[in-house]
């Protein structure tokens, strides 16, 4: 059964670079059905999309954040990473990583358990 | 951007009643590419229906889905103690991927 296990730092300080990285378990990163994503959730509110990445290191961002976020995939550990750059107090969230198909189907169908990241000096 | 608007805001329903949720988008959703989550507290989202009405593996028949271009509805036939829940729409019709802002199922 497919497993996403996300690491990362729970603080992170204003104008610093936040760092995730979500570990696959039983499935590849690799598999050519799938893209790779993050979406985060502010405390009590809904959910926004990061930006996705495919194993070909191919990838897709929300235009909102696209001037901060880099992602990338290590195909050799089978995870794959958020930087989230400048970071402010609006950028205080649960980050989950999430897998979605390729293709038209995108709809995010296994997720990482979240991780509270807050921005705070 | 595709704007999702979900109502209501909060549903206060009793177990074994039906829940109707809607989903509005602000423009036509390409191919009925939408999908429902439900997320309990402290929980990460729970993939329930994707192409508008195709429940996902595992999810009991009480939960169905339908609607095309701009309205779409979730429906749960009989609560259970467990439907308790946030329920998201998500749509991935578009290049942006957008999300409603969610209803609250609570119990009354």
């Amino acid at each position: 059964q497919l497993q996403l296990q996300q690491s990362g730092p729970g603080l992170v300080k204003p104008w610093e670079t936040l760092p995730l990285t979500c570990t696959v378990s039983g499935g590849s990163v690799t598999n050519a059905n799938y893209y790779w994503g993050w979406v985060r959730q502010p405390p009590g509110k809904g959910l926004e999309w990061i930006g996705s990445l495919y194993y070909s290191a191919s990838t897709y961002y929300n235009p909102s954040l696209k001037s901060r976020v880099t992602m990338s995939i290590d195909t050799s550990k089978n995870q794959f990473s958020l930087k989230l750059s400048s970071v402010t107090a609006a950028d205080t969230a649960v980050y989950y990583c999430a897998r979605h198909g390729s293709g038209w189907l995108h709809y995010f169908d296994s997720w990482g358990q979240g991780i509270l990241v807050t921005v705070s000096s | 951007e595709v704007v999702l608007t979900q109502s209501p805001g909060t549903l206060s329903l009793s177990p074994g009643e039906g829940a109707t949720l809607s989903c509005r988008a602000s423009q036509s959703v390409t191919s009925n590419f939408l999908a429902w989550y439900q997320q309990k507290p402290g929980q990460a989202p729970r993939l329930l229906i994707h192409g508008a009405s195709r429940r996902a593996t595992g999810i009991p028949d009480r939960f169905s889905g339908s609607g095309s271009e701009t309205d779409f509805t979730l429906t749960i036939s009989r609560l259970e103690p467990e439907d308790f829940a946030v329920y998201y729409c998500q749509q991935y019709g578009s290049s942006l991927w957008t999300f409603g802002q969610g209803t609250k199922v609570d119990i009354k």
